[in-house]
């Protein structure tokens, strides 16, 4: 069973839309981190949520995380080709805990 | 963030034999990570490695598959043995930062691109 659920798995706009894409868990999480992984590339990271109902702006790009913390969004406005990538979360369930436990990731084309 | 380098960029293997990834770190670090990206899907995790100590595997895979050295804190090792066409991959190594006693962020190295043919 998969811990952290991504949808869409794969997502094709045109460039200007808006999108989101979601990260559930019937789990806690105490965070969650979202990351993006180009081709040939590893994963970076954008961003930590650490606090429920916490929301975090990275210029176009806007994370939340849920209330009770057992789930995300990601929202871009205006994608661009260069938001184009695999988008991948995951998350850390306790205080002290070193693994990371990924999502499937949703791949996004933004087509010009 | 820590900078983290990979030799082989990618490599193309024959079955039957095995290749050894090497991760550097250009800080000091206490946990290392070593996953497994396999075409279009999702990272899976092999095994954490800490400086002094065995690794510690995740279900599925075995240390006599994935020998992983951790002779210091800037550096490690994962070998690929006795490679199959399965075994094509991307594997990556990260390193965390502690950012204190909340959550923990992990860096990603650029990943070795592995081929068994």
């Amino acid at each position: 069973t998969q811990l952290l659920e991504q949808s869409p798995q794969f997502l094709s706009i045109q460039e200007g839309e808006n999108l989101t894409v979601y990260c559930n868990s019937s789990s806690v999480f105490s965070s969650l981190q979202w990351y993006r992984q180009e081709p040939g590339e590893g994963p970076v990271l954008l961003v930590t949520v650490v606090t429920g109902g916490e929301v975090k702006k990275l210029k176009r790009l806007t994370f939340q995380f849920g209330d009770a913390r057992k789930d995300s969004s990601l929202h871009i406005t205006a994608a661009q080709p260069g938001d184009t990538g695999l988008y991948l979360c995951a998350g850390v369930k306790s205080r002290g805990a070193q693994k990371l436990v990924f999502g499937q990731g949703t791949r996004l084309t933004i087509n010009p | 963030s820590a900078v983290i380098s990979q030799k082989p960029s990618r490599d193309i293997c024959q079955r039957g034999t095995s290749l050894t990834i090497q991760c550097q770190v250009d800080s000091q670090v206490t946990m290392m990570f070593w996953y497994r990206q396999q075409p279009g899907q999702s990272l899976t995790l092999i095994a954490t490695a800490n400086q002094g100590s065995e690794a510690t595997y995740e279900s599925g895979f075995v240390i006599d598959k994935f020998p992983i050295s951790r002779p210091n804190l800037t550096f490690s090792t994962l070998t690929v043995s006795n490679m199959s066409p399965e075994d094509s991959s991307i594997y990556l190594c990260s390193v965390e930062r502690d950012r204190g006693q909340f959550y923990n962020e992990q860096f990603f190295g650029p990943g070795t691109r592995l081929t068994v043919l």
